[in-house]
């Protein structure tokens, strides 16, 4: 069956960089569009990034724009979220879903906690 | 971007209740809607996609209409695992946006 499982959460100071990682299983990440959403304590849902099924488009949130990268690895069937010049506005659990774009998410994963202060 | 608007914010229903939630859209996005169940905790749960078709899986009890700018979402009797926050989201932009989301809370 499906599986997503992020790893790769934290606490970070305000300007540092964090990598997450999101370990799919029972489909495949070169078959699929892969994204990032996340949520602030207490808040909704936000998008944050797109990969597109063959790795040729990735789309971003304007919030995250320049900032973040998401990428995948076809090999370990993994993808992953840098992120650089972390903000406290940052601070988020991050889902990994799967979906096409536009598109809406099948499969998350149970998501990681990502805390950005001083 | 395509703003999402959900009313009620919170909803106070007891076991059987119906219960209706609503879901604008600043433009109209065709049929390009899906609803979330998330509970405390928890990720979010795919419930119904293209605005009013259910996920495999889903009780029956929940249902979507809607289409353009205006979607609810009905659980026509609400059941002890249904309270829980909604989200609605569009997908007729590359920009995806949810709504604020509406708390079903026990009346």
């Amino acid at each position: 069956q499906v599986q997503l499982v992020e790893s790769g959460g934290g606490v970070v100071q305000p300007g540092g960089s964090l990598r997450l990682s999101c370990a799919a299983s029972g489909f495949s990440v070169s078959s699929s569009g892969m994204h990032w959403v996340r949520q602030a304590p207490g808040k909704g849902l936000e998008w944050v990034a797109f990969i597109r099924y063959d790795g040729s488009n990735n789309y971003y949130a304007d919030s995250v724009k320049g900032r973040f990268t998401i990428s995948r690895d076809t090999s370990t069937n993994t993808l992953y979220l840098q992120m650089n010049s972390l903000r406290g506005e940052d601070t988020a659990v991050y889902y990994c879903t799967r979906g096409g774009l536009p598109g809406y998410f099948d499969y998350w994963g149970q998501g990681t906690l990502v805390t950005v202060s001083s | 971007d395509i703003q999402m608007t959900q009313s009620p914010s919170t909803l106070s229903a007891s076991v059987g209740d119906r219960v209706t939630i609503t879901c604008r859209a600043s433009q109209s996005i065709s049929s390009w809607l899906a609803w979330y169940q998330q509970k405390p905790g928890k990720a979010p749960n795919l419930l119904i996609y293209k605005a009013s078709t259910l996920e495999s899986g889903v009780p029956s009890r929940f249902s979507g209409s809607g289409s353009g700018t205006e979607f609810t979402l009905t659980i026509s009797s609400l059941q002890p695992d249904d309270f829980a926050t909604y989200y609605c989201q569009q997908y007729n932009s590359y920009f995806l946006t949810f709504g604020g989301g509406t708390k079903v809370e026990i009346k």
